[in-house]
């Protein structure tokens, strides 16, 4: 397995501003992931964090709204820009140590917009 | 059609019954299948993860995998309330290709 962080674990934002969510992992991973979680749903797939290169978004998602980055195979972060009450969700990070598809999350990130 | 069917229930069992839990899927490359354990205000735990058809045993935990008919079920023997929680179903094709979700069954085990 392996151990992810995430920070912040919660936050409550104003409409308009952003947040920057911070991903770590204990050991170099090949694929990172984001993915969101709205109440009462299943989890939804953002973009994959691609390491050096741009992230790849899924339908739906822009790298407008959600810009990521990775700079190393153990770090990334996803910031959720110009929020709206929409955006109120759990944030997740997920890692793929390689082409096996055990995939291993982290703890989240509860965002509420305001 | 969605790609993954899941009931999401919710389930309450009785402590020490028998849960199962099951999801369909319609894409046929599917051959990674694996159930994800999420309690409450966490991130979803990997719990069981199987490759192609068959069973797979974990303690009090089974899975199984009928590609044939695009059906898979976790079993949870001797339920505890610890095991109240929401299982996700997840799947893949391999490779590249994103894990789809089902939707989550909510399970609680009453004392």
């Amino acid at each position: 397995s392996a151990v992810i962080s995430q920070k912040p674990s919660r936050d409550i934002c104003q409409r308009g501003t952003s947040l920057t969510i911070q991903c770590q992992v204990d050991s170099q991973v090949t694929m990172m992931f984001w993915y969101r979680q709205q109440p009462g749903q299943s989890l939804t797939l953002i973009a994959t964090a691609n390491q050096g290169s741009e992230a790849t978004y899924e339908s739906g998602f822009v790298i407008d709204k959600f810009p990521i980055s990775r700079p190393n195979l153990t770090f990334s972060t996803l910031t959720v820009s110009n929020m709206s009450p929409e955006d109120s969700s759990i944030y997740l990070c997920s890692v793929q140590r390689d082409f096996n598809n055990e995939q291993f999350f982290g703890p989240g990130t509860r965002l509420t917009v305001l | 059609q969605k790609e993954v069917e899941q009931d999401p229930g919710p389930l309450s069992v009785p402590e020490g019954a028998i849960v199962s839990l099951n999801c369909t899927y319609s894409n046929s490359a599917f051959q990674y299948f694996m159930w994800y354990r999420q309690y409450s205000r966490k991130g979803p735990e990997l719990l069981m993860y199987t490759y192609s058809s068959g069973n797979k045993e974990d303690g009090r935990f089974t899975a199984q995998v009928d590609k044939s008919s695009k059906y898979i079920s976790l079993f949870i023997r001797d339920s505890q309330p610890s095991d109240s929680a929401t299982y996700l179903c997840a799947m893949s094709a391999g490779g590249n290709n994103r894990l789809a979700f089902g939707k989550g069954n909510q399970v609680v085990v009453i004392p």
